[in-house]
């Protein structure tokens, strides 16, 4: 099983909402990522969790609060977001290892609109 | 601090042509990956290649070719006898490892559209 799995696909929250974006893996990865890909941009690097534990944080404001309770599964709290906070949220895992010699697999994502 | 170019915004070409998607790295690692990543309109990034610094010989899969040129800092992709269903964004990916995880840092892509 070499998915990562996101739900939901798509999502639309209200400035005032509280919504979790989700995701799991099965493939014993112990690092877990959530991306941010604005409409036409690349993805960029939101939130690193290895070992269940939050290792990099991309200076991202605090309507966003990763969480991560166990080894398969990634959470992005989403809470006062803004319009502009409308993009695709991607999830990834990649096993950790300084020498990784596999690639990050990344989910299909989750389309988020906030009005 | 690591950076990656793609010029080529948008290419469009007729079915059946080659076509050739540049991408330039700016890295001082002496060690590093490149990644081609394809996202089709679903939203998925699709692993394509990963190619690492010590390696420059080029890969061909079936009808996808990758050169890679470390004097040039240059990792360019070649489709061949294009298809429509071809027709995606594709980013190049230089990584870089911190505390063991794998931090991406993408080009701005290119979208590729292949007409029938």
């Amino acid at each position: 099983d070499t998915e990562v799995t996101q739900t939901p696909k798509h999502l639309v929250m209200g400035m005032t909402n509280k919504k979790s974006l989700k995701c799991e893996q099965h493939m014993g990865h112990r690092a877990m990522y959530w991306y941010k890909q604005k409409a036409k941009k690349p993805p960029e690097l939101m939130f690193v969790y290895s070992y269940e534990k939050l290792s990099i944080n991309e200076s991202v404001p605090s309507r966003f609060s990763p969480e991560c309770p166990n080894s398969s599964l990634l959470n992005l709290h989403l809470h006062a977001l803004q319009p502009e906070d409308s993009a695709l949220y991607l999830c990834a895992s990649s096993p950790l290892r300084q020498r990784a010699t596999t690639e990050a697999f990344f989910g299909q994502g989750t389309r988020l609109t906030v009005v | 601090a690591q950076k990656v170019t793609q010029a080529q915004t948008e290419i469009s070409v007729v079915e059946k042509e080659d076509v050739t998607l540049d991408c330039v790295y700016e890295t001082r690692d002496t060690t590093y990956y490149l990644f081609w990543y394809k996202q089709p309109p679903s939203g998925e990034l699709v692993f394509l290649i990963r190619r690492n610094s010590f390696d420059e010989q080029n890969e061909i899969s079936g009808r996808y070719s990758w050169n890679f040129q470390k004097s040039t800092s240059s990792f360019n992709f070649t489709i061949t006898a294009s298809q429509v269903v071809d027709s995606a964004v594709y980013f190049c990916a230089l990584r870089s490892i911190i505390q063991g995880a794998q931090k991406l840092v993408f080009g701005q892509g290119t979208r590729l559209t292949i007409n029938p």
